[in-house]
């Protein structure tokens, strides 16, 4: 069964703490997304990628950071600079022939001890 | 950029009522708008996406509407069950070969009362 799996599904960070939340993804997409929403906002976007090995700042990259070594994965690092860290967490994929909709993961929600 | 609005951002029904959500976007390059459908603590879900070739789209007691020359396009939804509840997000992009970075709508809660 494809999909997008994203782990932990809560996760709590104390001050000075780095955290790394996991997207993986089956759907053989090209395309990963990290957005970012918090209460009454739309999905604002943190970083994106096209491909293996290349990724993009979004609209709120500043205090987090990816990495592309794998197709299927597309994990995010909330580092100590990201001094409001309390949201919950979406990763998104999609594949980059055609007009192909985003399919998203289940979230992780991070909120800080 | 892109920018879009989407209103109202809670819209209360009784069961068996018609909801209808609007956004309005102002690039007039985006030509791909999707709906999601988002349940508590779950991810987004499509329900259904409107290319701008087309004006109007149905599944089911679902319907889109697109106005290219306004710049504005509309989710229906006919006889509410309570399980419509949910956050409703419409996005606007252009698709540009294989780039692709939607800009959301804030959302609106639906509420269909039993």
């Amino acid at each position: 069964d494809g999909g997008i799996t994203q782990s932990p599904k809560y996760l709590f960070r104390k001050e000075g703490q780095n955290v790394t939340l996991s997207c993986e993804q089956n759907l053989n997409h090209d395309a990963m997304y990290w957005y970012r929403q918090d209460p009454g906002q739309g999905l604002r976007l943190i970083y994106y990628s096209q491909i293996v090995n290349d990724f993009q700042k979004g609209d709120i990259a500043e205090g987090y950071s990816v990495s592309r070594e794998k197709k299927e994965s597309f994990p995010l690092t909330v580092t100590s600079a990201q001094k409001n860290p309390t949201a919950f967490y979406l990763c998104a994929s999609r594949g980059i022939m055609g007009n192909q909709p985003q399919h998203f993961g289940d979230g992780t929600r991070l909120s800080i001890l | 950029g892109e920018n879009v609005e989407q209103h109202p951002s809670t819209l209360s029904v009784q069961e068996g009522d018609s909801a209808v959500i609007k956004c309005t976007y102002s690039d007039s390059a985006s030509n791909y708008f999707p709906w999601y459908k988002q349940e508590l603590g779950k991810g987004p879900q499509l329900i259904i996406d409107i290319r701008s070739n087309v004006g109007e789209k149905k599944d089911q007691r679902i319907a889109v509407t697109l106005n290219k020359t306004a710049k504005h396009f509309s989710l229906h939804i006919t006889e509410t069950q309570p399980e419509d509840s949910a956050v409703y997000f419409c996005a606007a992009s252009p698709v540009t070969g294989g780039s692709y970075i939607p800009t959301f709508g804030r959302g609106t809660s639906l509420i269909v009362h039993p």
